[in-house]
């Protein structure tokens, strides 16, 4: 089964911190994405990879950023946490196929700036 | 982006009681289109994905139809169970997904 972990359920920063946000996962996805879900809206793309260093902009990407050093690994990174960032954070990998590309997410991370 | 949008946004049913939700999407550009099972505390769970008008997928009790020429996919639960309680989010693929913000099922015992 594929398994894609975020390092922290529940996080708590203040306004200005700079936050980290890591997903890995095990199954040698190529693809790789950064979502946040809030109240009533669908998810939403913050940052997607295709590839090893490679990035893209999603839907939403004002205020983050990312990193993608090994194939295994994208980190979401908020520069400067601002109290609208407040939300769930999920992260999710995928292997495109002509079956279309079915994402396979991890836990969240249910973050707060105060 | 493309616009998903899923009806109703919650509902209640009985045990034992069928029901079934709608996502609509906008049939250009379309490549397939994706319902993920998202239980509390835990991670979206991918169900069926559909690309053909007409295709129809089963999954114990829950099964999902496409409709590519007027936009819409219907996602069926028969004689619901506690367990089927979750968010059922559906998206729609061109280059990426595209998500509806879900339908809330809650089953009552």
């Amino acid at each position: 089964d594929v398994k894609v972990t975020q390092s922290s359920r529940y996080l708590v920063k203040r306004t200005g911190e700079k936050v980290f946000l890591e997903c890995v996962q095990d199954m040698d996805h190529e693809n790789m994405f950064w979502y946040r879900q809030d109240p009533g809206l669908g998810l939403r793309l913050i940052y997607f990879s295709y590839d090893v260093k490679m990035k893209e902009k999603g839907d939403i990407p004002e205020g983050y950023s990312v990193s993608r050093e090994k194939k295994e690994r994208f980190s979401l990174i908020l520069e400067s946490a601002s109290t609208n960032q407040t939300s769930m954070y999920l992260c999710a990998s995928s292997l495109r196929t002509s079956a279309g590309d079915t994402q396979y997410f991890g836990p969240g991370t249910r973050l707060t700036v105060l | 982006i493309l616009n998903v949008e899923q009806s109703p946004q919650s509902l209640h049913v009985q045990e034992g009681d069928s029901t079934n939700f709608t996502c609509s999407f906008p049939s250009s550009n379309f490549y397939a289109l994706h319902w993920y099972r998202w239980e509390t505390a835990k991670s979206p769970e991918a169900l069926f994905v559909m690309t053909l008008n007409g295709d129809e997928k089963k999954k114990g009790r829950i099964s999902a139809t496409l409709n590519t020429k007027e936009g819409y996919s219907y996602l069926y639960i028969k004689g619901s169970q506690p367990e089927d309680s979750a968010t059922y989010l559906c998206a729609a693929e061109d280059y990426k997904l595209s998500f509806g913000a879900g339908t809330t099922v809650t089953v009552r015992a």
